[in-house]
């Protein structure tokens, strides 16, 4: 059974950094194409950031170049590195794995992130 | 900018016929995009209903069904329940590695 369980959310200062991460199980993140959606409290879905599976990475605008993702295979995990962290990045983040024709078809629960002095 | 459209907020009876609509503000949704439907509740992650615009995702009952109409993605829930009162979000693959969600659509049933 596909099984994403995030952890690394918290409350933190803008300018702050925090690492998300995406514990995976039933298969393998080096093997998959995953990647990390967000919602703000009240709002909408939006995408964030894709690994591929031949280590390809994108981002949508609002955090190129502040975040990274990243996997390792030993840990059989999806991270997110965020810096720089502004307000308007509070949200709950959920890890994905791509499925066939590029939809989300597997969803971890989340990870709140709020960023607040 | 692009911006994925859809409708704020829709109303269906029980029993009947909700089209919800997913559109691109720079053109035409096609298969293209590989358009893909999610439903969420409050509190829970989403939910898989339609990917590659209409093959539905497995469990999802066969009253959900995707297409595209006109120059827009589609999704139409037939013989709406009132537990499909939910939102429902699309997102279209620009290419590139790039995935865009629409604003979502809270349905209610009523």
């Amino acid at each position: 059974e596909v099984q994403l369980v995030e952890s690394g959310g918290g409350l933190i200062q803008p300018g702050g950094s925090l690492r998300l991460s995406c514990a995976a199980s039933g298969f393998t993140v080096s093997g998959s194409h995953m990647n990390w959606v967000r919602q703000a409290p009240g709002k909408g879905l939006e995408w964030v950031s894709i690994i591929f599976s031949g280590s390809s990475t994108f981002y949508a605008d609002p955090v190129k170049g502040r975040f990274t993702i990243s996997r390792d295979s030993s840990k059989n995990s999806l991270y997110l590195q965020m810096n720089s962290l502004r307000a308007e990045d509070t949200a709950v983040y959920y890890c994905a794995r791509l499925s066939g024709s590029y939809s989300f078809g597997y969803w971890g629960q989340g990870t709140l992130v709020t960023v607040s002095s | 900018q692009t911006v994925v459209t859809q409708e704020p907020s829709f109303s269906v009876s029980p029993g009947g016929t909700a089209t919800l609509t997913c559109g691109l503000s720079s053109g035409s949704v096609s298969t293209s995009y590989y358009p893909s439907w999610y439903q969420q509740t409050p509190g829970q992650a989403p939910r898989t209903l339609i990917y590659s615009t209409n093959t539905r995702s497995s469990g999802v009952p066969d009253r959900f069904s995707g297409s595209i109409l006109g120059n827009k993605a589609a999704l139409t829930i037939t013989g709406a329940q009132a537990d499909d009162e939910s939102d429902y979000y699309c997102v279209l693959y620009l290419g590139s590695g790039i995935w865009l969600f629409g604003g979502g659509t809270k349905l209610t049933v009523l």
